[in-house]
């Protein structure tokens, strides 16, 4: 069974147009995380929510909407895209708010043609 | 100054050798530091953390933590081909994220 799984896996579109990515986990953690992977790899947080409650909110652009329905489900919504959109998005959780370490999910590539 | 520097090579070492890899973090209320590993096209997994200043060895691998320095370091013993990848230090900051690195890519030659 897969532990932190996110839909799709590829993801390829024009700008302007507005997508989903789905995370869910079933380890019964408290909080999960989005982060974004850049062409140099580097990852960098982008929102966190607590059992539903949103706790961390970097400064992203606010196209970007994460939503989470309960504590097993972490959505992200990106409305809008540009190519500068384009790069690995990875959903993330942890027991409680993250000093146990994370376990992420498989990543989202998105491309924006 | 970022919040976590890594040594940035690529690194490349014969297998059987020892690779070292370096990290510091500016966050002097970091408690606790993880190392993932992530092979290309796939997602960071965690092979070690460490909460205590010194060593702390699991397997071929040894983290060792300096806080008043504000230092980690992960060694790989008997590097192996395997052990290709690239390596990410995250230290657990006080805002309550891991705070990732820009990694190290380490290549194991046979």
């Amino acid at each position: 069974d897969t532990a932190v799984s996110q839909t799709p896996k590829y993801l390829v579109t024009q700008m302007g147009n507005d997508k989903s990515i789905k995370c869910e986990q079933n380890l019964g953690h408290d909080t999960m995380y989005w982060y974004k992977q850049d062409s140099k790899k580097f990852l960098k947080i982008m929102f966190s929510y607590n059992n539903k409650e949103l706790i961390i909110n970097e400064t992203v652009p606010n196209r970007f909407s994460p939503k989470s329905p309960d504590k097993a489900h972490l959505n992200l919504h990106i409305n809008s895209l540009e190519l500068g959109d384009s790069a690995v998005y990875f959903c993330a959780s942890s027991p409680r708010t993250g000093a146990y370490g994370y376990t992420f999910g498989s990543g989202t590539r998105l491309t924006v043609v | 100054q970022k919040e976590v520097e890594q040594n940035s090579g690529p690194l490349s070492v014969p297998e059987g050798a020892i690779a070292s890899l370096n990290c510091t973090y500016s966050d002097r209320g970091s408690q606790s530091f993880f190392w993932y590993r992530q092979y290309s096209g796939k997602s960071p997994e965690l092979i070690m953390f460490i909460y205590s200043n010194g060593d702390k060895e699991d397997g071929r691998f040894t983290a060792q933590l300096n806080k008043a320095s504000q230092y980690v370091s992960l060694l790989i013993r008997d590097s192996q081909p395997s052990d290709s990848a690239t390596y990410l230090c995250a230290p657990y900051t006080n805002d309550y994220k891991l705070s990732f690195g820009a990694g190290t890519t380490v290549t194991v030659r046979a």
